[in-house]
């Protein structure tokens, strides 16, 4: 089956620094992926789709300048957290579209923990 | 955003019962999709039901949709312990989007 992995799956940072997940699409080309928050003991919430060479379209609410994403390929794209703080620490989920057959494979998942 | 609610939010069961579990929606849609998730790990992806199929069935899993009430039931039959998780119901409509229910957490007694 379809594999997307998600690196780092655990990080810790200090407050005011900035963190960069990747989401990686294995086996398949993805032309949208997307990223999810997910608080404890609650539901995905979607951030942002992210279209390869074009820029993400963000969910009302979430900030474009505080989470950056660039999909600079068919296989990846990356969700940087800027200026870190606390109250961003989430468990950050992507999923890509396989441009195929527009099935939608769901990655491991980040934690990510601000101090 | 989130596209519905799901009821009950937690579900606790014996071993060997059935576990039923529904999600609601707001908004048109091309398919409803039911996932599993694992405290702290990822999405396992259960069934896929169609705006155009009633019900469904995968193993010990199955799932109806009423398009008339916009509303999704998952049954999960003679339960095991491996069975506690959450779940959710996620719809696609016109657009790109997968949008995720509440969720309902489940939990089996052995």
């Amino acid at each position: 089956g379809a594999v997307v992995s998600q690196h780092p799956s655990r990080v810790i940072c200090k407050s005011g620094t900035s963190v960069k997940i990747e989401c990686r699409s294995l086996d398949f080309q993805a032309t949208t992926m997307f990223w999810y928050r997910q608080f404890p003991k609650k539901s995905l919430m979607l951030m942002a789709t992210s279209n390869e060479g074009s820029k993400a379209t963000y969910e009302q609410g979430v900030e474009k300048d505080k989470f950056l994403i660039n999909h600079a390929s068919l296989t990846l794209s990356t969700l940087t957290v800027t200026s870190a703080h606390p109250e961003d620490s989430s468990f950050y989920i992507c999923s890509a579209r396989d441009r195929r057959s527009y099935e939608q494979y769901f990655g491991p998942g980040t934690r990510l923990t601000v101090t | 955003s989130q596209q519905g609610e799901e009821d009950p939010q937690a579900l606790s069961i014996q071993e060997g019962e059935n576990a039923t579990m529904n999600c609601s929606y707001k908004t048109s849609i091309n398919n409803l999709q039911w996932y599993r998730q694992n405290s702290g790990r990822g999405l396992v992806h259960l069934i896929l039901i169609r705006s155009n199929e009633r019900e469904k069935h995968s193993g010990r899993l199955r799932v109806t949709l009423d398009t008339s009430k916009k509303s999704s039931s998952l049954l999960i039959t003679a339960s095991r312990a491996a069975d506690t998780a959450s779940y959710f119901c996620a719809t696609h409509g016109d657009g790109n989007k997968l949008v995720f229910g509440a969720g309902t957490i489940l939990r089996v007694k052995s």
